[in-house]
């Protein structure tokens, strides 16, 4: 089993601010790996996937990179609206998400 | 439009059968390289997927629940069913299903939740 560990669990920053979220895999995942947004009481929406690219509608502030192992997901200039839990998800064999990183607005 | 929605018991016992179904709209299961995918969310918890099943009839399952799991579709009631037999009150969560394209779940339901309890 591939396990996925995100960093931090928990993360607090300003408006306007640049923040970086981590997710680390247990072994090469190939960059099949993309990232989700969950607003309290929401299903999960995706964001990014394989690694770097934008899903349809999403603002162009979120931008994902990463290979091997180790994936990083940016907010270029933090929004009240980014308030959410952002997971990712490995699908090079078969699927499993981080445990999850929580975005508060200081 | 793609919307899809997830319709379930709502509460059972263990030991039972659990019976969830996810209607869909927007897209069709017989396109070449559909899927559906469902997965669960214990409350405040993370999330895991559960079983995939695609286009072509091609079914997978999360390696740890394989025994206790089943999907299944129906295509030209645009469904997709997911059976989880012998629950216990570890499987209360709740349940989502998600339209995947090349392999990626691109849009999800809203999510049903599911309480076993005695």
């Amino acid at each position: 089993d591939i396990q996925m560990t995100q960093s931090p669990s928990f993360l607090s920053a300003s408006v306007g601010e640049r923040v970086t979220l981590s997710c680390k895999a247990s072994q090469n995942i190939n960059k099949y790996l993309d990232w989700y947004q969950q607003k309290l009481g929401e299903a999960p929406k995706l964001l990014i996937y394989n690694t770097n690219n934008l899903h349809t509608g999403i603002p162009s502030r979120f931008s994902g990179s990463g290979s091997g192992t180790d994936y990083t997901l940016t907010i270029s200039s933090l929004q009240p609206e980014d308030v959410a839990t952002y997971f990712c998800l490995q699908r090079n064999s078969w699927l499993t998400f981080g445990s999850g990183t929580k975005l508060e607005i200081k | 439009q793609v919307t899809l929605k997830e319709s379930g018991p709502g509460i059972l016992q263990p030991s039972q059968t659990l019976s969830l179904t996810c209607t869909f709209s927007g897209f069709s299961l017989s396109t070449y390289g559909m899927g559906v995918g469902w997965i669960r969310q214990p409350s405040g918890k993370g999330l895991e997927w559960l079983a995939n099943i695609w286009w072509d009839d091609d079914k997978y399952y999360n390696p740890s629940l394989k025994n206790r799991l089943t999907i299944s579709k129906d295509t030209s009631n645009n469904q997709a069913f997911l059976k989880i037999t012998n629950v216990d009150t570890a499987d209360t969560a709740t349940y989502y299903c998600a339209r995947m394209t090349e392999g990626i779940g691109e849009n999800w339901g809203q999510g049903v939740m599911v309480t076993v309890s005695s």
